[in-house]
């Protein structure tokens, strides 16, 4: 089954740390972007940071540069380690699959999506 | 980082109904915007990506259209399950950026 099951969230006090991890299934990891996408409660979406399929290329929002590292793994796995953590950082984190369109240039498609995982930031 | 500015942030309609959703850009981002559904509780939903193609396995009532800073989601007739937030996001450059939502709601 083609799918991405996340792991790793829970309750952190403020300058603590906590690694998520994305697990993916049912396709070839390695060919594709990945991205962190969160939400914190009751507001909107946004993107968090996102890593090339050979792991050569990552990128961040501003917010979480320094203290957020993207990285992934040969066993279809990825992984957001956050140091520092911060209110403001509570959330639900989801990871998903970019389809990296080529039409012309490249587009970003985020067609699959893990069920997220609540991260509370809060002595 | 380009700013995402949805309008309305709420709207209520009904069934049956041809809605449109507007998504500007604080710059140009030529056709390089996605369109994603949200439910309560759910995943999003890729529905459109560049701008105007329509995701595999998505209605035809869905479309998308825009280039450049101003860009719209327009459903052509609203169905039940449609209700939900709505979010565009760019993809021109990083941080990618959302905008901040439109809740479709049942008039």
């Amino acid at each position: 089954e083609v799918q991405l099951v996340e792991s790793g969230g829970g309750l952190v006090q403020p300058g603590g740390s906590l690694r998520l991890s994305c697990a993916a299934s049912g396709f070839t990891f390695s060919t594709y972007w990945m991205t962190w996408v969160r939400q914190a409660p009751g507001r909107g979406l946004e993107w968090v940071a996102n890593m090339r399929g050979d792991g050569g290329l990552e990128y961040y929002v501003d917010s979480v540069k320094g203290r957020f590292t993207i990285s992934r793994d040969s066993e279809n796995s990825m992984y957001l380690q956050m140091n520092n953590l911060r209110a403001e950082d509570t959330a639900v984190y989801y990871c998903a699959r970019d389809l990296n369109i080529e039409i012309g240039g490249y587009f970003d498609a985020f067609d699959l999506w893990g069920q997220g995982t609540m991260v509370t930031v809060s002595s | 980082a380009i700013q995402m500015t949805q309008s309305p942030s709420s709207l209520s309609a009904s069934v049956g109904d041809r809605v449109t959703i507007t998504c500007r850009a604080s710059q140009g981002i030529r056709n390089e915007l996605g369109w994603y559904q949200q439910k309560p509780g759910k995943a999003p939903k890729l529905l459109i990506y560049g701008a105007s193609t329509l995701q595999s396995g998505v209605p035809s009532r869905f479309s998308g259209s825009g280039s450049g800073t101003d860009f719209t989601l327009t459903i052509s007739s609203l169905q039940p399950e449609d209700f939900a937030t709505y979010y565009c996001i760019q993809d021109y450059n990083y941080p990618r950026t959302f905008g901040q939502g439109t809740k479709l709601e049942i008039k």
